[in-house]
């Protein structure tokens, strides 16, 4: 069974400092990994997909890696506007369905 | 370019009703998948549809059930609720039935059952 765990559950930066949150996956076969944002009262919105280990995709101040276990999305100089739960998500080779992890709360303070 | 539609947006049920939920697609995408968001749980893949076919079920019991129709809208029904049955109920679509990842979101249906 594909098996997704996110550490921390939360998070507190203040702003500018840097810090990387963590994905640790468990799939038969990876098609791929992704990663989401969610804000309070709305639904996910994509922000990654990667599909093999040593991957990396960048937007903004965010980056996301994969290494053949866990994913890391590296936040640069966050700003408060960063805040929100970050859900990562994969897909066995296997399987039409994605399976999430439970998120990282992430609150950047001014 | 609109985004996924989802209707309505709250409700409040009673034990032993039955709700339908709505989604509509963004214009051009044919599939559409829906996912129960809990606290404790997390996302959780209910079940997704293309061209007015299942595709794919996730593991739920056979209260919750759903249907698309040919202009890709998709409901979701739940009979005979439950107090465990309170979540947030996301649709998500996608452009083609290529196996992608890359979902968007609806904003949701908050249930909540008394």
């Amino acid at each position: 069974e594909d098996q997704v765990t996110q550490s921390p559950e939360a998070l507190r930066l203040q702003e500018g400092e840097s810090s990387s949150l963590n994905c640790s996956y468990t799939v038969s076969g990876l098609r791929g990994l992704f990663w989401y944002r969610q804000d309070p009262g709305k639904g996910p919105e994509f922000l990654f997909t990667l599909y093999s280990a040593g991957e990396e995709k960048e937007k903004e101040r965010l980056k996301a890696t994969l290494t053949k276990k866990e994913s890391f999305l590296h936040i640069t100089a966050p700003k408060p506007e960063d805040s929100a739960t970050y859900l990562c998500a994969v897909q066995d080779t296997g399987r039409r369905a994605l399976t999430f992890g439970s998120g990282t709360r992430l609150q950047v303070q001014p | 370019k609109a985004g996924v539609t989802q209707t309505p947006r709250y409700l409040i049920k009673t034990r032993g009703q039955q709700v339908t939920l709505s989604c509509s697609p963004i214009s051009g995408h044919r599939s559409v998948s829906w996912y129960q968001q809990t606290p404790g749980q997390g996302l959780q893949f209910l079940f997704e549809y293309f061209s007015e076919t299942q595709r794919n079920k996730g593991n739920f019991p056979g209260r919750f059930s759903g249907r698309q129709f040919s202009n890709s809208r998709s409901e979701m029904n739940v009979s005979t609720l439950e107090l465990g049955d309170s979540a947030l109920y996301l649709c998500a679509s996608t452009i083609t039935g290529v196996q992608t990842g890359e979902l968007f979101f609806g904003e949701g249906s908050r249930l909540t059952v008394l």
